[in-house]
This record gives C-alpha cells, sequence and structure tokens, in this order.
C-alpha cells in the first residue's frame, strides 16, 4: 500500500524558506494528485494545495503568494517550498495522497488518504 | 476561525453514543461538496474515518457513521471505547476565491 514520509530540515530562521520533501514509496507517484497539510502546535489542520506531476497545482488563497511544489518523478517525491516564513508558520507539516475526482490542478474537496507521520518545523532565530 | 464549525469539545461514557456536528454554508456542504472525516490519535497524524459524507474505508468499525443534510454534517460514534479519545476534523471543499480545501477547527473527543 501506499506509504509517505516528509523529510527537511526541522529549524528554519525568520524570512528563509521552507524546504520539504514527501518520499511515496508503494505506488506511483503520477498515478494520484497528492496534498501538502500543516498543523500548528495545538491547533487544527490547514490545507496549503494540491499537486499533480504535470504541473497542474492548486493553493490556499491565504498561502498563495508564498507557496511554490514540484515533483520529481525519478524519485517519487515531491516538495513545498514556503517563502518568507514566520513564526505563524511554525506546524506540523503533512503530506498526503488525494482520492477523488481531479482535474486541472483542483480535487473539489477529494478525501486525504493515506497521511505521512508529520515533521514539525519550527520558525526561529 | 474556521471555515466549517465543529464543536471545541464532546464527550461521553463508554458505551455511549456521541455525535460531533460540522456546519458549513451554501459554498461548502451545501453546495453538494462531499465530507470527509478524521480521527487524530495523540502525537498520531490523522486518519481517514468516513468519506463521501457516509462510506467508512476498509478497517473503520460500523461504531463510526457519518451522515449530511443540507449545509451540515454529521459524525457518530455509537458504542463508545476508550480508545476512542481523539481529536475529529471534518473536510470539504469550498468554491469561493478559487476553490480550497476547508477544515473544520476540530472537536476533542472525552471518554470519561
Amino acid at each position: 500500500q501506499v506509504q509517505l514520509q516528509e523529510s527537511g530540515p526541522g529549524l528554519v530562521k525568520p524570512s528563509e524558506t521552507l524546504s520539504l520533501t514527501c518520499t511515496v514509496s508503494g505506488g506511483s507517484i503520477t498515478s494520484y494528485y497528492w496534498s501538502w497539510i500543516r498543523q500548528p502546535p495545538g491547533k487544527g489542520l490547514e490545507w496549503i494545495g494540491y499537486l499533480y506531476y504535470s504541473g497542474s497545482t492548486s493553493y490556499s488563497p491565504s498561502l498563495k503568494s508564498r507557496v511554490t511544489t514540484s515533483v520529481d518523478t525519478s524519485k517519487n517525491q515531491f516538495s513545498l517550498k514556503l517563502s518568507s516564513v514566520t513564526a505563524a508558520d511554525t506546524a506540523v507539516y503533512y503530506c498526503a495522497r488525494v482520492l477523488g475526482f481531479c482535474s486541472a490542478g483542483s480535487c473539489y474537496g477529494g478525501r486525504l488518504d493515506p497521511w505521512g507521520q508529520g515533521t514539525l518545523v519550527t520558525v526561529s532565530s | 476561525q474556521s471555515v466549517l464549525t465543529q464543536p471545541p469539545s464532546v464527550s461521553g461514557a463508554p458505551g455511549q453514543r456521541v455525535t460531533i456536528s460540522c456546519t458549513g454554508s451554501s459554498s461548502n456542504i451545501g453546495a453538494s461538496y462531499d465530507v470527509h472525516w478524521y480521527q487524530q490519535l495523540p502525537g498520531t497524524a490523522p486518519k481517514l474515518l468516513i468519506f463521501g459524507n457516509i462510506n467508512r474505508p476498509s478497517g473503520v468499525p460500523d461504531r463510526f457513521s457519518g451522515s449530511k443534510s443540507g449545509t451540515s454534517a454529521s459524525l457518530a460514534i455509537s458504542g463508545l471505547q476508550a480508545e476512542d479519545e481523539a481529536d475529529y476534523y471534518c473536510q470539504s471543499y469550498d468554491s469561493s476565491l478559487s476553490g480550497y480545501v476547508v477544515f473544520g477547527g476540530g472537536t476533542k473527543l472525552t471518554v470519561l
């Protein structure tokens, strides 16, 4: 079955760029849409965006200006970059597979399954 | 403030039935977008519990059930067990702006 694993620096300085990678195992990255989600400590879930290997993307309106995603099909990985981070970006970042109807960069609220275990990124000097 | 509204907490004794509501609007749940529910046990990643409003993934006990009506959805848990103590989140899609995924703020279930 498909499994996901996030990786990347656990500490990022304010104003710098947060970079994370999600490695997919047990399935091809070209077969599905993928998503990034984050959860600040002690708070709820926040959707960051969808991506497809073709380059189609859809991002949260509140993060759109700072988010970039990419896919490396040769490594079965996809990545997230969030620029100009502040302490408010401190969170556990999750990657997940999207299941449901997807087209032209959006999955119209498809379900997220499975999720990676998450990785905590702290923004601090 | 979350686009989808959930009660911050609910509680129940073992064996009882509890429900968790998820209230949206005409641009998300009321626009016929599916509602999904996730269970997040302490210190773990969320796990899909109910999808497409009423469907259970393989392996999820039938004690968990979902429903949807109008601009709201509900998750019901019957025969409450200690291991059900967790945070529960609803998720849907909102067609406003350019369209985006929305989550409820989460509900902490305490088994008394």
